[in-house]
């Protein structure tokens, strides 16, 4: 069965970065495009960026241009993503999903606080 | 980006009664395979979402068959027939037609 196992929750200093990852499982990993969403309490689900199958190709949401890279290791099966220079606002659940959102990871919790 | 829509944001109801959220796109959501790339996602508190229903009108694998998708161009609607206990949560509309993905708001659905 198709499993994506995110790390643990982290908790981080503003300006600091972050590295987050998604271990996938049960699909063949690298046929599928991967997206990550995060999601601010109470807050809707933000799609922060995506990239293809074989790692070549990223797209980022403009509001995080700059800050966010996402990659892929397909020898290891396990999606990433990093953010830089956090803020307060970056304090999210951040979700990894396959594709077109079918399946998602369990979360991670960022809290982003001096 | 696409700016998607929904409404309500609330959405109170009775047990046993119907429930029906729209979700707008601001362009179509038709591909150039002929599909329109519009998603229902189902998130209760604590938990990650869940895809009910995928182009449209396509349920998941293990979706209640209360849930039903449908519409075309930039007006969709994801309907409940008979609304039950465990269906209280946020419900998300998506546009996958091209990155970067778009979600509606959120429409809270309770038990009235």
């Amino acid at each position: 069965q198709v499993q994506l196992v995110q790390s643990g929750a982290e908790v981080k200093e503003p300006g600091a970065s972050i590295k987050i990852s998604c271990k996938a499982s049960g699909y063949t990993f690298t046929n599928y495009y991967m997206n990550w969403v995060r999601q601010a309490p109470g807050q809707g689900l933000e799609w922060m960026g995506g990239i293809n199958p074989s790692g070549t190709t990223t797209l980022y949401a403009q509001k995080l241009q700059g800050r966010v890279t996402i990659t892929r290791d397909t020898s290891t099966s396990t999606l990433y993503m990093e953010l830089s220079s956090l803020r307060s606002e970056d304090t999210a659940v951040y979700y990894c999903a396959r594709d077109h959102c079918d399946y998602w990871g369990q979360g991670t919790q960022v809290t982003v606080s001096s | 980006d696409i700016v998607m829509t929904q409404s309500p944001l609330s959405l109170p109801v009775t047990l046993g009664q119907p429930a029906s959220i729209s979700c707008r796109s601001g362009q179509s959501l038709v591909y150039s395979d002929g599909d329109s790339y519009l998603t229902w996602f189902q998130q209760k508190p604590g938990q990650s979402p869940r895809r009910l229903i995928y182009k449209v009108s396509n349920r998941d694998s293990g979706v209640p068959d209360r849930f039903s998708g449908s519409g075309s161009g930039t007006d969709f609607t994801l309907k409940i027939s008979r609304v039950e206990a465990e269906d209280v949560g946020v419900y998300y509309c998506m546009q996958d037609r091209q990155w970067p993905y778009t979600f509606g708001q959120g429409t809270k659905l309770e038990i009235k």
